[in-house]
């Protein structure tokens, strides 16, 4: 089934790091992605990992994938008041196919 | 500037009455999707086409229809308008292959009273 699970708001102190995490129930997706959304805008993608991987680093962010528990997460080191936005989980079956988002996870980043 | 335009940005109509949202994605991107997003629901896939023919459908209401031209620009009509039908809706574009990225643009805020 089509299902992505995200808990809906997360708070941190600035400099902190933040942890967002997500489940998803069709264990046949192949790319998992993480968007952001700032207020008042689409969507932007800040990462993803394919299926076949279990860890992916990108400068402050690191996406940690459990494939067997269907859990992928995002980790934001050293985090900041511009990273406060809306932060959506997403998965698709191929890269030519239909994206399925998480309900988005609204990070308040406190000075 | 996701290269995604969409217009109008704002439309305030009354229940009942019909609206065509309009989307043109990023130069060379084939594939559209359109999704509704809610306070209520979040961002829900509605429908996407590639290249002019409907290739997935989502959770789109038969009130709703969408098409891709050969322009490959898109367009979404919303009729018999209700108030839950007020939301923001997004278009998206992507191309063929690579990683499945999709571009969003700025969104069409729909008001219903």
């Amino acid at each position: 089934g089509e299902d992505v699970e995200q808990s809906l708001f997360l708070s941190v102190r600035e400099g902190d790091s933040s942890v967002i995490n997500c489940t998803y129930t069709d264990s046949s997706s192949t790319y998992l992605y993480w968007y952001k959304q700032e207020p008042g805008a689409g969507l932007q993608l800040l990462t993803y990992i394919f299926s076949n991987m279990d860890m992916k680093q990108d400068q402050r962010l690191t996406v940690l994938l459990n494939k067997k528990d269907k859990h992928l997460s995002l980790r934001i080191a050293d985090t900041q008041t511009g990273d406060s936005a809306i932060y959506f989980c997403a998965e698709s079956w191929a890269s030519y196919d239909k994206v399925i988002f998480g309900p988005g996870t609204s990070l308040s980043v406190i000075p | 500037d996701s290269g995604v335009t969409q217009t109008p940005k704002h439309l305030i109509t009354a229940t009942g009455q019909r609206v065509t949202l309009r989307c043109s994605p990023r130069s060379g991107d084939l594939s559209v999707y359109w999704y509704q997003q809610s306070l209520d629901q979040g961002l829900q896939f509605l429908i996407q086409y590639y290249n002019g023919e409907e290739r997935a459908k989502g959770n789109i209401l038969e009130r709703f229809s969408a098409q891709q031209f050969p322009d490959l620009h898109s367009e979404l009509n919303l009729s018999s308008l209700e108030l839950g039908d007020s939301a923001l809706y997004f278009c998206a574009s992507s191309v063929q292959g690579g990683t499945g990225e999709l571009f969003f643009g700025e969104g069409s805020r729909l008001t219903v009273l």
